[in-house]
């Protein structure tokens, strides 16, 4: 699976928009994009995911650059319970590569008043 | 309503005792894992199951066994407790992934958290 790279730790004020950046620089053509995000300990839970569109749902928004090399997680009104470590994650989804995730060090987003 | 179970929720348990972290999901998916996690920092993926009479080992080296003899069960078990197996244990699940593209996302449950003094 491809490497991501993500910044250790973001702050957003309460209200805004939340961008969190992804690097997979090294991304092949048949591997997703994954988000996921883990509050204060709790079991990790899934965002979203693409593969070369951009998505939205009713958490977030995933804007993937035309080279695929790049990603944005964005959160539009970011809310205190929004405060949480957020996971990158590329797949592919076959069983030759196996379907464990490898969640890495993430970002750790701080929601602030 | 589906979800996936895991008990006890917190375990402190002396050095030397055997015990069974227990994990089930009621949402019939195949695949199952668990993951170790210290106080922050990485997820580390122990162990996982394709479906039923089928484990293989993780990332992380572990000193836990689990066992798949049904579907919705996917119990860990630590033989002998020590002090450096004191971290929280997370059980997730997924399916194989249908549909064009598949959702292919986990499910956790709350974790265990286990002390062992």
């Amino acid at each position: 699976d491809a490497k991501t790279t993500q910044p250790t730790s973001m702050d957003c004020a309460e209200g805004r928009a939340a961008n969190l950046p992804c690097n997979h620089s090294t991304i092949s053509g048949n591997e997703y994009v994954y988000w996921y995000r883990q509050i204060h300990s709790q079991g990790p839970q899934y965002i979203i995911h693409g593969l070369k569109n951009n998505e939205t749902n009713e958490m977030a928004s995933l804007i993937i650059t035309e080279d695929r090399k790049s990603s944005t997680l964005i959160l539009p009104h970011a809310t205190l319970r929004d405060t949480a470590v957020y996971y990158c994650i590329v797949r592919t989804l076959n069983s030759n590569s196996g379907y464990a995730l490898n969640f890495g060090k993430g970002t750790s987003l701080l929601v602030t008043p | 309503e589906a979800d996936i179970y895991q008990t006890p929720r917190y375990l402190v348990i002396g050095t030397g005792k055997k015990i069974t972290l227990e994990c089930s999901q009621t949402m019939g998916h195949d695949k199952m894992y668990w993951y170790q996690q210290d106080p922050g920092m990485e997820l580390h993926l122990i162990h996982y199951s394709y479906g039923v009479n089928s484990t293989e080992k993780g990332d992380l080296s572990s000193e836990s066994t689990v066992s798949r003899i049904r579907t919705e069960h996917f119990p860990l078990t630590l033989e002998s407790a020590r002090p450096s197996h004191t971290s929280q244990y997370l059980c997730a699940s997924s399916a194989s992934g249908t549909g064009t593209p598949p959702n292919y996302g986990y499910t956790f449950g709350s974790g265990t958290r286990l002390t062992v003094v």
